[in-house]
């Protein structure tokens, strides 16, 4: 089993609306969980951190916790063609800044 | 300011040959990772130092390869003789303890390909 689960996609949603995007986990001793987005034949830069259990938001972007499920997404509000990318799913043990990376979920907004 | 910085950007070479990759961390963080992403396997862990010191290097494939950070503001990742399956893109990430997300900063990373 790996570590940090997600579907490779391609996930395709029309312009304008909601992309969701999830990621399993399969360490319960998990603290950090960090949301990436990577344009093709780019690197990976930070869209999301979160902590605690429940959600988080940052514009267009809310990233959801649920630690008794092991489960992280990402939810895209508006979604634009600009939004086409490669998310990847991250987690980290805490007190040591480790991540390990899911596969990362493609995603395509059709305008 | 200057990102990570990684070189060369594309390296071809042949299958045996000695292949070195740099990287330049940004100034002031004190963590420097080294990754390697396929299509396969996605997003891999190679190395992680932490003040220039290897804390981490269960992620090294093998004895092909080897990384070292002379300084801080300096790292290698080495793999002699390289095979073909070592074809990838190499990045190279580093970050500050001081940050309280752990945000890992990349550069743009190394397209390796081995022929």
């Amino acid at each position: 089993q790996k570590e940090v689960e997600q579907n490779s996609g391609p996930l395709s949603v029309p312009e304008g609306a909601i992309a969701s995007l999830n990621c399993t986990y399969s360490d319960r001793g998990s603290q950090s969980f960090f949301w990436y987005r990577q344009y093709s034949g780019k690197s990976p830069e930070l869209i999301m951190f979160i902590y605690s259990n429940g959600d988080k938001e940052d514009g267009r972007f809310t990233a959801q916790l649920n630690k008794a499920s092991q489960y992280v997404s990402l939810l895209i509000r508006d979604s634009q063609p600009s939004d086409s990318a490669t998310y990847l799913c991250a987690v980290s043990s805490g007190g040591y800044q480790k991540v390990t990376f899911g596969i990362g979920t493609k995603l395509q907004v059709i305008p | 300011d200057a990102g990570v910085i990684q070189s060369p950007r594309h390296e071809v070479t042949e299958m045996g040959q000695e292949v070195t990759l740099r990287c330049k961390p940004i100034s002031g963080h004190n963590s420097l990772f080294w990754y390697r992403q396929t299509m396969m396997r996605g997003l891999e862990l190679l190395i992680y130092f932490n003040n220039n010191v290897p804390i981490d290097d269960s992620g090294m494939p093998e004895d092909r390869f080897s990384a070292k950070m002379p300084n801080a503001s300096f790292s290698t990742l080495k793999i002699q003789p390289s095979e073909p399956r070592d074809s990838a893109v190499y990045f190279c990430a580093s970050s500050s303890n001081g940050g309280p997300s752990y945000e890992q900063y990349f550069g743009p990373g190394t397209r390796l390909t081995v022929t």
